[in-house]
């Protein structure tokens, strides 16, 4: 299969750390993706991972992968009210499409 | 750079008509995928274009089509409209293809009364 799921809603404070997780069922996928969409938006690429890496960090995110347990998740560092939006976890490989999860939606509050 | 340019932003159509939405990918990205947003179905996956070919389509009906343009512009075109298609169609661009790297554009936002 390749259902991919995330937690519906995440509040956190300003300045905090947030985390967003996601678990998907497909293990062949090559590529993690973490897309962000703000309202009225399309979606913004944020950062990705091979599935041969167990971590990434870029900045303020961190993503960790753990393959085997099929877990990806976004940290998010002092989280700001300019990240609040909704998070898509995404994975894919080859010529495959993406197949997004539902989303998390953060609420970052002052 | 400029980034991936969805026209028109915004469409109302009524059922039974048929509607086309244009995509212009990122300069010197060849594939072009779309894809379908509804707050039911989430983001589902439409079809890809690379180098003016369909190389992978989602399970959707026949009436959703696409081409692809030899300057990598492509339109997606939907036939017979029904309420339920009314959705925002999201455009991504990549160079290589596939789900590598996708940039998405801002959107178009269809609704059908």
């Amino acid at each position: 299969g390749e259902d991919v799921e995330q937690s519906l809603f995440l509040s956190v404070r300003e300045g905090d750390s947030s985390v967003i997780n996601c678990t998907y069922t497909d293990s062949s996928s090559t590529y993690l993706y973490w897309y962000k969409q703000e309202p009225g938006a399309g979606l913004q690429l944020l950062t990705y991972i091979f599935s041969n890496m167990d971590m990434k960090q870029d900045q303020r995110l961190t993503v960790l992968l753990n393959k085997k347990d099929k877990h990806l998740s976004l940290r998010i560092a002092d989280t700001q009210t300019g990240d609040s939006a909704i998070y898509f976890c995404a994975h894919g490989g080859g010529r495959r499409a993406l197949t997004f999860g539902s989303g998390t939606r953060l609420q970052v509050q002052p | 750079k400029a980034g991936v340019t969805q026209t028109p932003r915004y469409l109302i159509k009524t059922r039974g008509q048929q509607v086309t939405l244009s995509c212009s990918p990122i300069s010197g990205h060849r594939s072009v995928s779309w894809y379908q947003q509804t707050p039911g179905q989430g983001l589902q996956f439409l079809f890809e274009y690379f180098s003016e070919t369909q190389r992978n389509k989602g399970n959707f009906p026949g009436r959703f089509s696409g081409r692809q343009f030899s300057n990598s512009r492509s339109e997606m075109n939907v036939s017979t409209l029904e309420l339920g298609d009314s959705a925002l169609y999201l455009c991504a661009s990549s160079f290589s293809g596939g789900s590598y790297e996708q940039y998405f554009g801002p959107g178009t936002r269809l609704t059908v009364t």
